[in-house]
């Protein structure tokens, strides 16, 4: 079946970087996606990568992507204060319409 | 050009009463997602509406729940005779084309 998991909670000081990790276990997706969703709000659109692409960055973020293994990973460089949030993957099963979110990453930031 | 809106933001119902949730996708978006946050959880796909059309419900508990997306209007998510499992956030999304999706702030159904 469907399935993304995530590790719970990731507490970094700030200024170090936060590598947060995905699996997956279904590859038919063309895109792999990655929300970011502060305190009593909605969810927002951070970064994606193509399924045919290892890498992509974005300025302080970097996704990888290990398609043989189905990992995926949001690396954020200098992480910030303002990064404390929780962060989701989403995989969206071809031709389905619908996102399949992993439980969260807590991202916590220390001063 | 405005995001996808919902509203109420916040809505508080006893036991049995019913809750009608809201959501306005962003303008020229045909495709709307409906996706359910029970507390400390991550969100979990109900209902894929296109106007007039429902193309996924798989993830919509079989009674007391329904979706519609109407030619006019908002999308509406009707919940009937609400119990207190039902206290949770309810996430409205949009797409042009099925494709990138867009996330509205949410509705806070709590259950007394």
């Amino acid at each position: 079946g469907e399935d993304v998991e995530q590790s719970l909670f990731l507490s970094v000081r700030e200024g170090d970087s936060s590598v947060i990790n995905c699996t997956y276990t279904d590859s038919s997706s063309t895109y792999l996606y990655w929300y970011k969703q502060e305190p009593g709000a909605g969810l927002q659109l951070l970064t994606y990568i193509f399924s045919n692409m290892d890498m992509k960055q974005d300025q302080r973020l970097t996704v990888l992507l290990n398609k043989k293994d189905k990992h995926l990973s949001l690396r954020i460089a200098d992480t910030q204060t303002g990064d404390s949030a929780i962060y989701f993957c989403a995989d969206p099963p071809s031709n389905t319409g619908k996102l399949i979110f992993g439980q969260g990453t807590t991202l916590q930031v220390k001063p | 050009n405005a995001g996808v809106m919902q509203n109420p933001r916040h809505l508080v119902r006893r036991r049995g009463q019913e809750a009608r949730l809201r959501c306005s996708p962003m303008k020229g978006h045909s495709h709307v997602y409906w996706y359910r946050q029970l507390p400390e959880e991550g969100l979990k796909f109900m209902v894929y509406l296109q106007k007039e059309n429902i193309i996924d419900e798989s993830g919509m508990p079989k009674e007391r729940f329904s979706a519609e997306f109407p030619k006019e209007g908002p999308s509406i998510l009707r919940i009937q005779q609400v119990v207190r499992g039902d206290s949770a956030a309810y996430f409205c999304a949009s797409s042009l084309a099925g494709e990138e999706q867009f996330f509205g702030p949410g509705t806070r159904l709590t259950v007394l």
